[in-house]
């Protein structure tokens, strides 16, 4: 099946500092990616979609100038944390659509952690 | 509004027994897909299945097979003969290809504990 690759897997940083997550699709064009993020023991909750080479769409409640969406290529969407806080330490879960398919593939996910 | 419900949030069998894992529905499109996935304890999402809303067929998969019916609006998963493997979290669902962008929605899943 279509593979989905994030990096880094985890990452530990001070608050105040800005992380960039990585997603990208290895073997299929992508032309859409969300962002996910899942808090322990509960589930996923939509942050955003990720449209190449247009504006990410933010959901409700989710702070754009915050959670910095970039989708430069049809295989590469970053998210970035920016001035990242404690309240911020998630599992950020990134998926691709492979249109063909309407199927999304999951990355396997990022947990940052904010000291 | 499309909405995902898993009304059990916590089950646990004993290995070999048989156990089936609810999912109920909403949504006003007509067309839409289906999806069951794994959380195991690493936390990587794995896809079991999708299903488009014009087939109703049940699927059956090894030891895995799911119960698709419109009428009730359900999409039910069932693990025969359970595997301590099988332990983990399962996720149902719901991606409309009109309304809502074709975004998934997702329950809050339902955790599946099989002890040996």
């Amino acid at each position: 099946g279509a593979v989905v690759s994030q990096h880094p897997s985890w990452v530990i940083c001070k608050s105040g500092t800005s992380v960039k997550i990585e997603c990208r699709s290895l073997d299929f064009q992508a032309t859409t990616m969300f962002w996910y993020r899942q808090f322990p023991k509960q589930s996923l909750m939509l942050m955003a979609t990720s449209n190449e080479g247009s504006k990410a769409t933010y959901e409700q409640g989710v702070e754009k100038d915050k959670f910095l969406i970039n989708h430069a290529s049809l295989t590469l969407s970053t998210l970035t944390v920016t001035s990242a806080h404690p309240e911020d330490s998630s599992f950020y879960i990134c998926s691709a659509r492979d249109r063909l398919q309407e199927t999304q593939y999951f990355g396997p996910g990022t947990r940052l952690l904010v000291l | 509004a499309q909405k995902v419900t898993q009304a059990q949030t916590e089950i646990s069998v004993v290995e070999k027994e048989d156990v089936t894992l609810d999912c109920v529905y909403e949504t006003r499109d007509t067309t839409y897909y289906l999806f069951w996935y794994k959380q195991p304890p690493s936390g990587e999402l794995v896809f079991l299945i999708r299903r488009n809303s014009f087939d109703e067929q049940n699927e059956i998969s090894g030891r895995y097979s799911w119960n698709f019916q419109k009428s009730t609006s359900s999409f039910n998963f069932t693990i025969t003969a359970s595997q301590v493997v099988d332990s983990a979290v399962y996720f149902c669902a719901l991606s409309a290809v009109w309304t809502n962008a074709g975004k998934s929605t997702f329950g809050d899943g339902t955790t599946l504990t099989v002890k040996p």
